[in-house]
């Protein structure tokens, strides 16, 4: 089965660069697409299929793929993206989600 | 305006059955994949079901046998039928949009619902 990896948490303060990576064999052959979720919200779509952002979603969020490893990049981090974000990723009978990051911006 | 509304969640002993709804309105279910996803306390999303076409239906290996994923076109509602439930099952079950084993589309889990709880204990 899949299985995709993700770091427990990342630190960064206000303005630095945050990058969260995300890894499995599944990487190499399907899309990933990552979303945001902070404390008693539903999940929000961040980036789809690899590298795309969503309309609404800040142009500091950014996603780039290589090998069987992506990564969600959010340039010059705000206190409020603060959350945890999940990758995802899905084959013909398999659909997966990491097990998600807390970003932690202070 | 899209808006998937979840109701049924609620404490249910080991063993019992319970049927989560989707209502949803500013989008087709029959039209669309349509996935349920679940979150227990304080851990991370896990994909439970989806269903698609015409009435196509995968589950997570967690859930086989004991849930089951429906819909009602009529209603515009999405389903699911949780049997045998366990202390495991414990976790806030969101519905959303999207799912296809492609996973190249904007429109796969671009919706999702507030989640609505269930909690599995004596």
């Amino acid at each position: 089965s899949y299985e995709l990896t993700q770091p427990s948490s990342v630190s960064v303060s206000p303005g630095q660069t945050a990058r969260i990576t995300c890894s499995g064999d599944v990487l190499a052959k399907k899309y990933a697409r990552w979303f945001q979720q902070k404390p008693g919200q539903a999940p929000v779509l961040v980036i789809y299929k690899d590298s795309e952002r969503p309309s609404g979603i800040p142009e500091r969020f950014s996603g780039s793929s290589s090998g069987t490893t992506v990564t969600l990049t959010i340039s010059g981090a705000q206190v409020e993206d603060e959350a945890d974000y999940y990758c995802y990723s899905a084959g013909d009978n398999n659909r997966v989600f990491g097990g998600g990051t807390k970003l932690t911006v202070l | 305006e899209v808006q998937l509304v979840e109701s049924g969640g609620g404490l249910i002993q080991p063993g019992g059955s319970l049927r989560l709804s989707c209502a949803a309105s500013g989008l087709t279910v029959s039209s669309n994949y349509m996935s349920w996803v679940r979150q227990a306390p304080g851990k991370g999303l896990e994909w439970v079901s989806i269903i698609y076409g015409s009435s196509n239906t995968y589950y997570a290996d967690s859930v086989k046998g004991r849930f089951t994923i429906s819909r009602d076109n009529s209603k515009n509602t999405l389903y699911l039928q949780m049997n045998s439930l366990r202390a495991e099952d414990t976790a806030v079950y969101y519905c959303a949009r999207g799912g296809s084993g492609v996973n190249d589309a904007l429109s796969d889990f671009d919706y999702w619902g507030q989640g609505t709880l269930v909690t599995v204990s004596s």
